[in-house]
């Protein structure tokens, strides 16, 4: 079973509307988690990063972290060509530095 | 203007030569890692390095060789070792308050030929 799980997509939304990125995790003990973006042939950017249970809300962007359930989910709102990129979920399983990596999911925001 | 450097842009290297990779930053972080990207796979980690002159095994580190000398400055060498080393290498450091929080370079291509 891989640590992190993402579906690798393509996902496709129109422009304006939401889109919903999901990531679930295996290590109950994980204490972090963040959100990247990544555009092809670049390097990632860091976008969102959540620590406790619930919802983390930052201008289009949406964390949302349910360690009971082990995902956390990445909304996006009033979506945009510009946010065509592929998004990983990365965890931080032990409380050190190490991060986790998932293979990332392909968003395609359609005009 | 604060940030992480990674040079060359564009590598490319014959089979059995041993090539160096530069990370540099001047955010005034202490830690620093080494990925590399394929396609359709994670992140994979490297190296990382919490201090100065100190460093430590990620999961795929054979083949590969870092030093860490100055706060500011994480080499990679890969090695003729390193049996595949085609890859889009990725330099990170962590933020002081969370060192797990981390920030990408530009990232070097390494081409084999």
């Amino acid at each position: 079973q891989k640590e992190v799980e993402q579906n690798s997509g393509p996902l496709s939304v129109p422009e304006g509307a939401i889109a919903s990125l999901n990531c679930t995790y295996s290590d109950r003990g994980s204490q972090s988690f963040f959100w990247y973006r990544q555009y092809s042939g670049k390097s990632p950017e860091l976008i969102m990063f959540i620590y406790s249970n619930g919802d983390k809300e930052d201008g289009r962007f949406t964390a949302q972290l349910n360690k009971a359930s082990q995902y956390v989910s990445l909304l996006i709102r009033d979506s945009q060509p510009s946010d065509s990129a592929t998004y990983l979920c990365a965890v931080n399983p032990g409380g050190g530095n190490k991060l986790t990596f998932g293979t990332g999911t392909q968003l395609k925001v359609e005009l | 203007d604060g940030g992480i450097t990674q040079s060359p842009k564009y590598l490319f290297r014959k089979e059995g030569q041993n090539v160096t990779l530069s990370c540099e930053q001047n955010l005034n972080h202490d830690a620093m890692y080494w990925y590399r990207q394929d396609p359709g796979q994670g992140l994979r980690l490297i190296y990382y390095s919490q201090i100065v002159n100190d460093f430590q095994k990620g999961d795929i580190a054979e083949g590969y060789s870092v030093s860490r000398e100055k706060k500011e400055s994480f080499p990679l060498t890969v090695t003729s070792a390193q049996k595949n080393p085609t890859a889009f290498y990725l330099c990170a450091s962590g933020t002081q308050l969370r060192t797990d929080t981390q920030y990408f370079g530009p990232g070097t291509r390494l081409t084999v030929l």
